[in-house]
């Protein structure tokens, strides 16, 4: 059983929009969760972290985590083109660090 | 964030050689450190945990004789492609954690010839 569900998309956001992303997932004793983004071609940069129920901003970034539902969402507020990337979602808790096929999100100029 | 730097960024090799990745975490202990491999477009997979001082856990259809890994330091993790054949080429990448958050090598593009 995948730890994550995320819907690969992609995504097409013009730009300015915000764009919302969400993650399931299948163990309800995940307490905190990573989001990372990847470029093409490029390793993850973590970008966000969250260890308790509600939300977290951070720049233009929020994550919110609804442990009730069993998921995890990210909302990118103003898109830019540079936003353009594949975004992965993973529970911090576990000894396994295992994605699933990312949300991709295309911001369109 | 953390640093963690991984070498080689790229490296080609013969059919049959072994190839030996660094993953080094530069400024804190990782504990933990994972390692990945990644085809042109599709998704991250998770091919072993290895916890310092302990043999590897590798993922279900990972051949352990084949990616060798060493983690013997808290700074220091390494993945041995061995007998590296053409369907071995791939982007692997690695990351390390020290405490709740784990941060990404740059990643090694191996090509087999």
């Amino acid at each position: 059983q995948k730890e994550v569900e995320q819907n690969s998309g992609p995504l097409s956001v013009p730009e300015g929009a915000i764009a919302s992303l969400n993650c399931t997932y299948s163990d309800r004793g995940s307490q905190s969760f990573f989001w990372y983004r990847q470029y093409s071609g490029k390793s993850p940069e973590l970008i966000m972290s969250i260890y308790s129920n509600g939300d977290k901003e951070d720049g233009r970034f929020t994550a919110q985590l609804n442990k009730a539902s069993q998921y995890v969402s990210l909302l990118i507020r103003d898109s830019q083109p540079s936003d353009s990337a594949t975004y992965l979602c993973a529970p911090s808790g576990n000894n396994r660090l295992a994605f699933g096929k990312g949300n991709q999100v295309v911001v369109i100029p | 964030g953390a640093v963690v730097s991984q070498h080689p960024s790229r490296v080609i090799c013969k059919s049959g050689t072994s190839v030996k990745i660094e993953c080094r975490s530069l400024d804190f202990q990782a504990t933990t450190m994972f390692w990945y491999r990644q085809f042109p477009k599709k998704s991250l997979m998770l091919m072993a945990t290895s916890n310092e001082g302990s043999k590897a856990t590798y993922e279900q259809g990972v051949e352990k004789d084949k990616f060798l890994i060493n983690h013997a330091s808290l700074t220091l993790s390494t993945l041995t492609v061995t007998s590296a054949h053409p369907e071995d080429s791939s982007f692997y990448i690695c990351s390390a954690r020290g405490g709740s958050e784990a941060f990404f090598g740059q990643g090694t593009r191996l090509t087999v010839v």
